[in-house]
């Protein structure tokens, strides 16, 4: 198993640009789910989704689209890209028997500049 | 006031000290409460994860809820040079849709020295 994979691993983007950045997990997870990472500021989850076809807004969605059509793959949207967006984000993935989240395990991250 | 609040330290400890890290929370709705590692440019991993007061061990490590004080730690015995990571604390939540969320805390960097 590859488990959560994250493509591009670096970017570098000019304000007003926009961008995907891919997810993907072989895990057969349910819940698949973006944090954003800042100094100082913890993970900040973005963006989730219990299922194919279904997905919520999370603490800091403002800025960014995610749809899901498959179980594997969860794309983030950056729609015109800014500068408060230079971040590092990590895509999640997690088995949930009923409701509960157990362990999550997440991707490598990837590395978004924003100039 | 965060939902979760953590002391981001750094924390610089001797090999072989007793690590502990620390967690507090302000929603008493918090059902799970888990520790995750994070090596240098590494996404997080799942360390421990809990339930219900009280204490879990699972080697070297100990986590410890104490839900009528909104506080939560892991505590580290005999560190190593390889525990130096950060160290983030999650507390899982019903979100109003029903489905659940993990609310993180800002993560406390801890360096063992040999």
């Amino acid at each position: 198993n590859a488990g959560v994979t994250q493509t591009p691993k670096f970017q570098v983007l000019k304000t007003g640009q926009s961008m995907t950045l891919q997810c993907a997990q072989d895990m057969n997870h349910e819940y698949m789910s973006w944090y954003r990472q800042d100094p100082g500021m913890g993970l900040r989850l973005i963006h989730y989704s219990v299922g194919a076809g279904i997905t919520d807004q999370g603490e800091v969605p403002n800025g960014y689209n995610v749809s899901r059509s498959t179980t594997e793959d969860f794309p983030l949207r950056l729609l015109s890209a800014a500068p408060s967006q230079t971040s590092v984000y990590f895509c999640a993935s997690s088995y949930t028997p009923g409701l509960v989240i157990y362990e999550q395990y997440f991707g490598p991250g990837t590395r978004l500049t924003v100039t | 006031q965060k939902e979760v609040e953590q002391d981001p330290g750094p924390l610089s400890v001797p090999e072989g000290a007793i690590v502990s890290l620390n967690c507090t929370y302000s929603n008493s709705a918090f059902q799970y409460f888990m520790w995750y590692r994070q090596y240098s440019r590494k996404g997080p991993e799942l360390l421990m994860y809990t339930y219900s007061s009280g204490n879990k061990e699972d080697g070297r490590f100990t986590a410890q809820v104490d839900k009528s004080s909104k506080y939560i730690s892991l505590f580290i015995r005999d560190s190593q040079p390889s525990d130096s990571a950060t160290y983030l604390c999650a507390m899982s939540q019903l979100t109003q849709g029903g489905s659940e969320k993990l609310v993180f805390g800002k993560g406390t960097k801890l360096t063992v020295n040999p």
